[in-house]
């Protein structure tokens, strides 16, 4: 059973950096069989996928058009986590943010969600 | 706006069957499986779908899915009160190389 653990705060000021981790246990970021993404939910953008990172014999990253020019998502295998970074941020951005793995699809392992309000 | 299309609602009695549908295009439902999740407000998203018609361990087989052409379909049958909630149909988009989910269907149990 894959278990996924958010953690990052839940405020932001606009301009700034969103910098989110979502750490593994029951799993490796370094499966070669699974991707590990971020998605968010908001009321006006409902589910939104953000992007991801794999490792297939060597990292690979993909990005929404939507927020590729500003998002950053990093594996961490010595802390067998990955992260988000999105920067330049404003209050469009606030949302519950998800961690989620994939294999084929979409796997029912999903991090608790993390609420980000982007305001001053 | 969503590159794949939900009804905004839909509703049923206890008992009844419902269908909620999916629409899609080429570059998405067209070429790859499509994915349910069944979301209760405060919760986040559960699997309830996978490669268009295939159920994780523990769902019940009133829930299933079907798959034609560039739409897919989610059926519920035997409707119960605690299957109220969000549906969300999510698939693979190829022209956009990444996941796309549609915008949710409310399914009200009147």
């Amino acid at each position: 059973q894959v278990q996924l653990q958010q953690s990052g705060p839940g405020l932001v000021k606009p301009s700034q950096t969103l910098s989110l981790t979502c750490a593994i246990s029951g799993d490796s970021v370094s499966s070669k069989s699974a991707a590990w993404n971020w998605i968010r939910q908001s009321p006006s953008r409902g589910l939104e996928w953000l992007g991801r990172t794999y490792y297939r014999s060597k990292w690979y990253n993909d990005y929404a058009p939507s927020v590729k020019s500003r998002i950053t998502i990093n594996p961490d295998t010595s802390k067998n986590q990955f992260s988000l970074q999105l920067k330049s941020v404003t209050p469009e951005d606030t949302a519950v943010y998800y961690c989620a793995k994939s294999g084929g699809w979409i796997e029912g392992d999903w991090g608790q969600g993390t609420l980000v309000t982007v305001s001053s | 706006q969503s590159v794949v299309t939900q009804p905004p609602s839909a509703s049923g009695t206890p008992g009844q069957r419902i269908t909620i549908s999916c629409s899609g295009s080429s570059s998405n439902i067209g070429r790859d499986n499509v994915n349910w999740y069944q979301q209760v407000p405060g919760t986040a998203p559960k699997l309830l779908i996978y490669t268009n018609n295939q159920r994780p361990s523990g769902v019940p087989d009133r829930f299933s899915g079907s798959k034609s052409g560039t739409s897919a379909s989610l059926a519920i049958s035997g409707l119960q009160s605690e299957d109220e909630a969000d549906y969300y149909c999510a698939v693979w988009d190829g022209s956009l190389n990444g996941w796309v989910f549609g915008g949710g269907t409310k399914l009200t149990v009147l």
